[in-house]
């Protein structure tokens, strides 16, 4: 299957600063990317439709000021969770569609933010 | 809009059983996708199985398979041969006509493989 690179994989920040997190397509060209967040032992949750070359569409409920994302290339999303609080710490999770792949997405590895 | 649920929160089963995860969705389009997903403790999401609406054909991967009952707007997945690596949430997925990688997920069902 087709290969999606997430990082960092975990990353500790302090209430009120801001993180970034990537998410690479390694051996296809994705012009649309998905960010998703997940509870322990829930389902993913979609934020958010990282559009290559344009404005990213938001899930109802989710701040677009607070999760900033940008997908600057065919291969490169990223998602920055501005002001972090202790509530934002969670896993976040993004995933990419191979045309190749008979339609199905692809997953990066996660990760994990905590805010303290 | 469309919904998937699964109702099994937790399943068990010894190893070398069979077991199979439940899946119901909802949705108005006759074209589309299903997916079963593995998440492992590692929390990587894996993909187990697809399946294409358009297929009468029930899609098979090694000892993974379902059992996709279109009209019943059910797809149930079947692990033969559990093994302890089985372990895991698994997630029903659908994806619309549109095709674009948006998926919808189920709540889950947690597996847990018994030696």
């Amino acid at each position: 299957g087709a290969v999606v690179s997430q990082h960092p994989s975990r990353v500790i920040c302090k209430s009120g600063t801001s993180v970034k997190i990537e998410c690479r397509s390694l051996d296809f060209q994705a012009t649309t990317m998905f960010w998703y967040r997940q509870f322990p032992k829930q389902s993913l949750m979609l934020m958010a439709t990282s559009n290559e070359g344009s404005k990213a569409t938001y899930e109802q409920g989710v701040e677009k000021d607070k999760f900033l994302i940008n997908h600057a290339s065919l291969t490169l999303s990223t998602l920055t969770v501005t002001s972090a609080h202790p509530e934002d710490s969670s896993f976040y999770i993004c995933s990419a569609r191979d045309g190749g792949q008979r339609g199905a997405a692809f997953f990066g590895q996660g990760t994990r933010l905590t805010v303290v | 809009a469309q919904t998937v649920t699964q109702s099994q929160p937790e399943m068990s089963v010894q190893e070398a059983e069979t077991v199979t995860l439940s899946c119901t969705y909802d949705t108005s389009e006759s074209n589309y996708y299903l997916f079963w997903y593995k998440q492992p403790p590692s929390r990587q999401m894996i993909l187990v199985i697809r399946q294409e609406a358009y297929k009468q054909q029930n899609a098979t991967e090694n000892r993974f398979s379902v059992n996709f009952q279109k009209a019943a707007k059910s797809f149930s997945l079947k692990i033969s041969d559990s093994q302890l690596g089985d372990t895991a949430m698994y997630f029903c997925a659908f994806m619309g006509s549109g095709n674009t990688g948006k998926l919808i997920f189920g709540q889950g069902t947690t597996l847990q493989v018994k030696p």
